[in-house]
């Protein structure tokens, strides 16, 4: 069964300051994703990859980098965290080609003050 | 563009009684559609997905969905429902090009013992 995880799973930060949100997958997935999910919102997608090197942006990219170093390892960076930048963030994985499902990792709940 | 709407935002039924959660999408080729569950206070898990042929397609914990391309609906039902079936249910698509996933902004179900 894949596994995903995410690191930390909480997080409180200062407006300004830098979050550094970690994923990693041991199913050897191509693709990866960072979703954020509030209340009557959903999941919207943040940013996504291919595989090791790639990342494309998702709905939602403003105020977000990714960095893919290597096919199990995707992170989420916020260079100058928001308070609008709270909310609970979800890394998954899934096979390449749009036809297999997608493994969530457990979410990190993050706060900016 | 590809779009999923879940018009329904909360559903409350009896425990026994059919459930169907509602899911519409717009795209523009055959598209890949899934259903994820989150229980409450967890991450997301894979329910079923519909990829081509049979119209009916069975997953986990006793849910079937069917795909109407006639109009654009992928809904979820399962007879007869539980309490531990309350939970947040998300439907969700895929194009074939690997294009990134969008998700519907979610149904929550409550299911009165």
């Amino acid at each position: 069964e894949a596994a995903v995880t995410q690191s930390p799973r909480n997080k409180v930060a200062v407006t300004g300051g830098k979050v550094t949100l970690s994923c990693n997958q041991t199913n050897n997935h191509n693709n990866m994703y960072w979703y954020r999910q509030d209340t009557g919102h959903g999941l919207r997608l943040i940013h996504y990859s291919y595989g090791a090197g790639s990342t494309e942006k998702g709905d939602i990219p403003d105020g977000y980098k990714a960095s893919r170093p290597s096919q199990e390892n995707f992170s989420l960076i916020l260079e100058l965290a928001t308070p609008s930048q709270t909310s609970v963030y979800f890394c998954a994985s899934g096979d390449w080609g749009g036809y297999a499902e997608q493994f969530f990792g457990p979410g990190t709940r993050l706060t900016v003050l | 563009a590809q779009s999923v709407d879940q018009p329904d935002a909360h559903v409350t039924l009896s425990e026994g009684a059919s459930l169907e959660l509602r899911c519409s999408y717009s795209y523009s080729a055959a598209p890949y559609l899934f259903w994820y569950v989150q229980y409450p206070g967890q991450s997301l898990q894979f329910l079923l997905k519909y990829i081509t042929g049979d119209t009916v397609v069975k997953g986990t914990k006793g849910f079937e969905a069917e795909f109407r391309k006639s109009n654009s609906s992928f809904n979820l039902k399962k007879s007869p429902a539980h309490w531990s079936d309350s939970a947040k249910y998300f439907c969700a698509l895929e194009g074939r090009n690997n294009n990134a996933p969008r998700f519907g902004a979610g149904t929550k179900l409550s299911v009165k013992p």
